[in-house]
């Protein structure tokens, strides 16, 4: 199975910060790779798929990088209603893994 | 407007069974996979199964393989999880999801399920 690892798995910024969340898959994925945003209390939503494509109404500080086995979630700017917890997901291979989360909080 | 509904979640004993059910509609059912993933209390998103559009290719997790059916039926635009010899650590809320090209793209609210003598 493919093991996804993401870091930090929490952190604190201040409202117009740039924001970067890792993760890394234990082999190559081809850039089958998904971040999802889940706000508290609620379900989560697709933001990023296959590394860098982002979802539609999906704002443009969120951006996603990456290819084979590294990748990144980056928010440019962070805003207030960005406090949520991120995940990404191995699309490349069943089990569809994810990351263990990255829990950003507005300092 | 696309929209997954689930249904079923109850408190079961250890070693008892459960269905859980979705209910899809605003979309061509058939055409997608559908997905289980499920949240425990307080933790994170882990992946549980799948099945194609024809219902022929279930696909499992490890730690659910031999003890969950993931079943549809495209008549009636619904997908089903059958959860057999369940146990503590199955404690939690499960979601359905539409998958889209690479991604799970519509999530459900999601369905409780609790096991505990």
């Amino acid at each position: 199975d493919i093991q996804m690892t993401q870091s930090p798995s929490s952190l604190s910024a201040s409202v117009g910060d740039r924001v970067t969340i890792t993760c890394r898959a234990s082999q190559g994925i081809n850039n089958y790779l998904a971040w999802y945003q889940q706000k508290p209390g609620k379900v989560p939503k697709l933001l990023i798929y296959v590394a860098s494509t982002l979802q539609s109404g999906v704002p443009s500080r969120f951006s996603g990088s990456g290819s084979g086995t590294d990748f990144t979630l980056t928010i440019s700017s962070l805003q207030p209603e960005d406090v949520a917890s991120y995940y990404c997901q191995n699309y490349d291979s069943v089990p569809l893994t994810f990351g263990g989360g990255t829990k950003v909080e507005i300092k | 407007e696309v929209q997954l509904v689930e249904s079923g979640g109850v408190l079961v004993q250890p070693g008892g069974s459960l269905r859980v059910s979705c209910a899809a509609s605003g979309f061509t059912f058939s055409r997608h996979y559908m997905h289980w993933v499920r949240q425990a209390p307080g933790k994170g998103l882990v992946w549980v199964s799948r099945i194609n559009g024809d219902g022929s290719h279930p696909e499992y997790a490890d730690f659910v393989k031999g003890r969950f059916t993931i079943s549809r039926d495209n008549a009636k635009n619904t997908v089903h999880l059958q959860m057999d010899s369940l146990r503590a650590e199955d404690t939690a809320v499960y979601h359905c999801v539409r998958e889209k090209y690479y991604n799970l793209d519509v999530w459900g609210e999601g369905t409780t399920v609790t096991v505990s003598s």
